[in-house]
Protein backbone atom coordinates (compact mmCIF):
# COMPACT_ATOMS: atom_id res chain seq x y z
CA UNK A 1 0.00 0.00 0.00
CA UNK A 2 1.35 3.35 -1.09
CA UNK A 3 2.44 5.47 2.12
CA UNK A 4 0.04 8.96 1.56
CA UNK A 5 1.84 11.93 1.17
CA UNK A 6 0.19 16.05 2.94
CA UNK A 7 -0.20 18.24 1.66
CA UNK A 8 0.13 17.81 -1.92
CA UNK A 9 2.05 20.73 -2.15
CA UNK A 10 2.73 24.15 -0.37
CA UNK A 11 4.08 27.83 -1.30
CA UNK A 12 6.08 29.81 0.93
CA UNK A 13 8.31 32.83 0.87
CA UNK A 14 11.71 32.32 1.49
CA UNK A 15 12.47 32.16 5.54
CA UNK A 16 9.40 30.07 6.41
CA UNK A 17 9.02 26.86 7.39
CA UNK A 18 7.28 23.38 6.15
CA UNK A 19 6.35 20.57 7.87
CA UNK A 20 5.35 17.57 5.04
CA UNK A 21 3.86 14.06 6.86
CA UNK A 22 4.02 10.90 5.60
CA UNK A 23 1.46 8.04 6.89
CA UNK A 24 1.91 4.57 6.05
CA UNK A 25 -1.18 1.60 6.79
CA UNK A 26 1.77 -0.76 7.15
CA UNK A 27 3.88 -1.64 10.02
CA UNK A 28 7.03 0.51 9.26
CA UNK A 29 10.59 -0.62 9.91
CA UNK A 30 12.88 2.53 7.89
CA UNK A 31 11.76 5.52 5.87
CA UNK A 32 13.60 7.57 3.59
CA UNK A 33 13.51 10.97 2.47
CA UNK A 34 14.18 12.27 -0.74
CA UNK A 35 13.97 15.65 -2.93
CA UNK A 36 13.86 15.90 -6.91
CA UNK A 37 13.66 18.99 -8.82
CA UNK A 38 11.77 18.94 -11.93
CA UNK A 39 13.46 16.75 -14.81
CA UNK A 40 16.26 15.68 -12.65
CA UNK A 41 17.36 12.17 -10.59
CA UNK A 42 16.07 12.04 -6.64
CA UNK A 43 18.50 12.92 -4.25
CA UNK A 44 18.55 11.30 -0.77
CA UNK A 45 17.90 13.56 2.62
CA UNK A 46 17.47 11.11 5.33
CA UNK A 47 16.67 7.89 6.66
CA UNK A 48 14.80 7.30 9.85
CA UNK A 49 14.85 3.77 11.52
CA UNK A 50 12.55 2.21 14.36
CA UNK A 51 14.75 2.85 17.63
CA UNK A 52 14.91 6.00 16.30
CA UNK A 53 18.47 6.06 14.38
CA UNK A 54 18.69 8.47 11.68
CA UNK A 55 21.54 9.06 8.95
CA UNK A 56 21.51 11.99 6.31
CA UNK A 57 21.00 15.70 5.62
CA UNK A 58 22.95 17.72 8.63
CA UNK A 59 19.98 20.97 8.00
CA UNK A 60 17.11 18.96 7.33
CA UNK A 61 15.11 17.21 10.76
CA UNK A 62 12.61 14.23 10.65
CA UNK A 63 10.89 12.52 13.21
CA UNK A 64 9.41 9.22 12.83
CA UNK A 65 6.56 8.18 14.75
CA UNK A 66 6.35 3.85 15.06
CA UNK A 67 3.39 3.65 16.71
CA UNK A 68 1.58 5.94 14.20
CA UNK A 69 3.38 4.49 11.61
CA UNK A 70 4.13 7.47 9.97
CA UNK A 71 6.94 10.44 9.59
CA UNK A 72 7.54 14.04 9.02
CA UNK A 73 10.32 15.99 7.63
CA UNK A 74 10.60 19.59 8.92
CA UNK A 75 12.23 22.30 6.61
CA UNK A 76 13.02 25.71 8.31
CA UNK A 77 14.37 28.65 7.36
CA UNK A 78 13.41 27.78 3.83
CA UNK A 79 15.85 28.42 0.96
CA UNK A 80 15.12 28.89 -2.94
CA UNK A 81 17.26 26.09 -3.31
CA UNK A 82 14.40 23.70 -1.04
CA UNK A 83 12.37 23.85 -4.02
CA UNK A 84 11.60 20.63 -5.44
CA UNK A 85 9.02 17.17 -4.94
CA UNK A 86 9.83 15.73 -1.74
CA UNK A 87 9.09 11.82 -1.76
CA UNK A 88 8.49 9.56 1.38
CA UNK A 89 9.27 5.62 0.78
CA UNK A 90 8.91 3.62 3.57
CA UNK A 91 10.06 -0.08 4.11
CA UNK A 92 9.22 -2.83 5.90
CA UNK A 93 10.91 -5.82 7.24
CA UNK A 94 10.99 -8.62 5.41
CA UNK A 95 12.51 -11.52 6.85
CA UNK A 96 14.97 -9.13 8.67
CA UNK A 97 15.51 -7.21 5.78
CA UNK A 98 14.11 -4.16 4.00
CA UNK A 99 15.42 -4.65 0.41
CA UNK A 100 12.66 -2.40 -1.29
CA UNK A 101 10.79 0.67 -0.86
CA UNK A 102 7.37 1.85 -1.58
CA UNK A 103 7.37 5.33 -2.70
CA UNK A 104 4.54 8.43 -1.40
CA UNK A 105 2.85 9.87 -4.33
CA UNK A 106 5.04 12.71 -3.36
CA UNK A 107 4.56 17.18 -2.77
CA UNK A 108 5.39 19.85 -4.47
CA UNK A 109 7.19 22.69 -2.59
CA UNK A 110 7.94 26.09 -4.18
CA UNK A 111 9.96 28.83 -2.05
CA UNK A 112 9.76 31.82 -3.33
CA UNK A 113 11.61 35.33 -2.95
CA UNK B 1 33.68 10.41 -11.25
CA UNK B 2 31.46 7.72 -9.38
CA UNK B 3 27.42 7.61 -10.41
CA UNK B 4 25.51 6.14 -12.21
CA UNK B 5 24.26 6.67 -16.20
CA UNK B 6 21.39 6.53 -18.12
CA UNK B 7 20.84 6.61 -21.60
CA UNK B 8 19.76 7.84 -23.68
CA UNK B 9 18.04 11.08 -21.52
CA UNK B 10 14.97 10.92 -24.43
CA UNK B 11 13.78 7.84 -26.25
CA UNK B 12 11.34 7.54 -28.81
CA UNK B 13 9.39 4.51 -30.14
CA UNK B 14 6.63 2.99 -32.18
CA UNK B 15 3.51 0.99 -30.65
CA UNK B 16 4.54 -2.91 -30.42
CA UNK B 17 8.22 -2.47 -30.74
CA UNK B 18 10.26 -3.95 -27.84
CA UNK B 19 13.18 -1.27 -26.28
CA UNK B 20 16.08 -1.44 -24.03
CA UNK B 21 16.85 1.21 -21.46
CA UNK B 22 20.74 0.93 -20.29
CA UNK B 23 21.56 1.62 -16.45
CA UNK B 24 25.29 1.50 -15.50
CA UNK B 25 26.59 2.25 -12.18
CA UNK B 26 30.67 2.38 -11.48
CA UNK B 27 30.20 2.84 -7.56
CA UNK B 28 30.60 -1.12 -6.64
CA UNK B 29 26.93 -1.27 -5.48
CA UNK B 30 25.70 -4.75 -4.77
CA UNK B 31 21.91 -3.70 -5.45
CA UNK B 32 19.93 -1.76 -7.91
CA UNK B 33 16.78 -0.99 -9.16
CA UNK B 34 14.24 0.38 -11.56
CA UNK B 35 11.47 2.84 -11.60
CA UNK B 36 8.98 3.87 -13.39
CA UNK B 37 7.66 7.39 -12.62
CA UNK B 38 4.48 8.96 -13.99
CA UNK B 39 2.65 12.19 -13.12
CA UNK B 40 1.21 12.47 -9.89
CA UNK B 41 2.20 8.44 -8.98
CA UNK B 42 5.54 8.75 -7.45
CA UNK B 43 7.81 6.43 -8.03
CA UNK B 44 6.68 2.73 -8.96
CA UNK B 45 9.37 0.08 -8.47
CA UNK B 46 9.45 -2.60 -11.45
CA UNK B 47 12.13 -4.74 -10.61
CA UNK B 48 15.74 -5.05 -8.55
CA UNK B 49 18.14 -6.82 -8.16
CA UNK B 50 20.53 -7.43 -5.11
CA UNK B 51 23.37 -9.73 -6.65
CA UNK B 52 24.14 -10.21 -9.72
CA UNK B 53 22.48 -12.93 -11.74
CA UNK B 54 19.42 -12.38 -9.29
CA UNK B 55 16.48 -10.18 -9.51
CA UNK B 56 13.42 -9.90 -8.20
CA UNK B 57 9.92 -8.70 -9.14
CA UNK B 58 8.39 -5.54 -8.06
CA UNK B 59 5.41 -3.79 -8.06
CA UNK B 60 5.05 -3.81 -11.25
CA UNK B 61 6.96 -6.05 -13.65
CA UNK B 62 4.10 -7.18 -15.93
CA UNK B 63 5.55 -6.19 -19.41
CA UNK B 64 9.20 -5.43 -18.22
CA UNK B 65 12.16 -7.90 -18.65
CA UNK B 66 16.13 -7.25 -17.12
CA UNK B 67 19.32 -8.96 -16.94
CA UNK B 68 21.88 -8.46 -14.06
CA UNK B 69 25.14 -10.15 -16.22
CA UNK B 70 27.61 -7.80 -14.40
CA UNK B 71 28.00 -5.80 -11.60
CA UNK B 72 27.94 -2.81 -13.13
CA UNK B 73 25.24 -3.32 -15.50
CA UNK B 74 20.96 -3.73 -15.18
CA UNK B 75 19.45 -2.69 -18.54
CA UNK B 76 15.39 -2.87 -18.91
CA UNK B 77 13.46 -3.96 -21.58
CA UNK B 78 10.14 -2.55 -22.54
CA UNK B 79 8.18 -5.26 -24.44
CA UNK B 80 5.14 -4.72 -26.58
CA UNK B 81 3.03 -6.72 -23.94
CA UNK B 82 3.56 -3.43 -21.68
CA UNK B 83 0.35 -1.34 -22.39
CA UNK B 84 1.04 1.95 -21.39
CA UNK B 85 4.98 2.21 -21.59
CA UNK B 86 5.17 6.40 -21.72
CA UNK B 87 6.85 7.27 -18.93
CA UNK B 88 9.58 8.60 -16.86
CA UNK B 89 12.07 5.70 -16.12
CA UNK B 90 14.71 5.99 -13.40
CA UNK B 91 17.47 3.54 -12.34
CA UNK B 92 19.10 3.89 -8.76
CA UNK B 93 21.78 1.87 -6.73
CA UNK B 94 22.38 1.01 -3.25
CA UNK B 95 25.62 -0.50 -1.80
CA UNK B 96 24.20 -3.22 0.09
CA UNK B 97 20.37 -4.97 -0.68
CA UNK B 98 19.32 -3.80 2.87
CA UNK B 99 17.93 -0.75 2.83
CA UNK B 100 17.35 0.43 6.16
CA UNK B 101 21.04 1.48 6.39
CA UNK B 102 21.98 2.64 2.70
CA UNK B 103 20.40 5.29 0.76
CA UNK B 104 19.65 4.86 -2.86
CA UNK B 105 21.64 6.83 -5.69
CA UNK B 106 19.61 7.35 -8.88
CA UNK B 107 20.70 7.63 -12.20
CA UNK B 108 19.13 10.63 -14.26
CA UNK B 109 16.38 9.25 -15.86
CA UNK B 110 15.76 8.46 -19.41
CA UNK B 111 12.16 9.95 -20.71
CA UNK B 112 10.48 6.96 -23.26
CA UNK B 113 7.89 7.92 -25.21
CA UNK B 114 6.00 5.71 -27.11
CA UNK B 115 3.90 6.82 -30.83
Amino acid sequence: QQPVQSPQAVILREGEDAVINCSSSKALYSVHWYRQKHGEAPVFLMILLKGGEQKGHDKISASFNEKKQQSSLYLTASQLSYSGTYFCGTGTNYGGATNKLIFGTGTLLAVQP
Amino acid sequence: DGGITQSPKYLFRKEGQNVTLSCEQNLNHDAMYWYRQDPGQGLRLIYYSQIVNDFQKGDIAEGYSVSREKKESFPLTVTSAQKNPTAFYLCASSTRASLAHNEQFFGPGTRLTVL
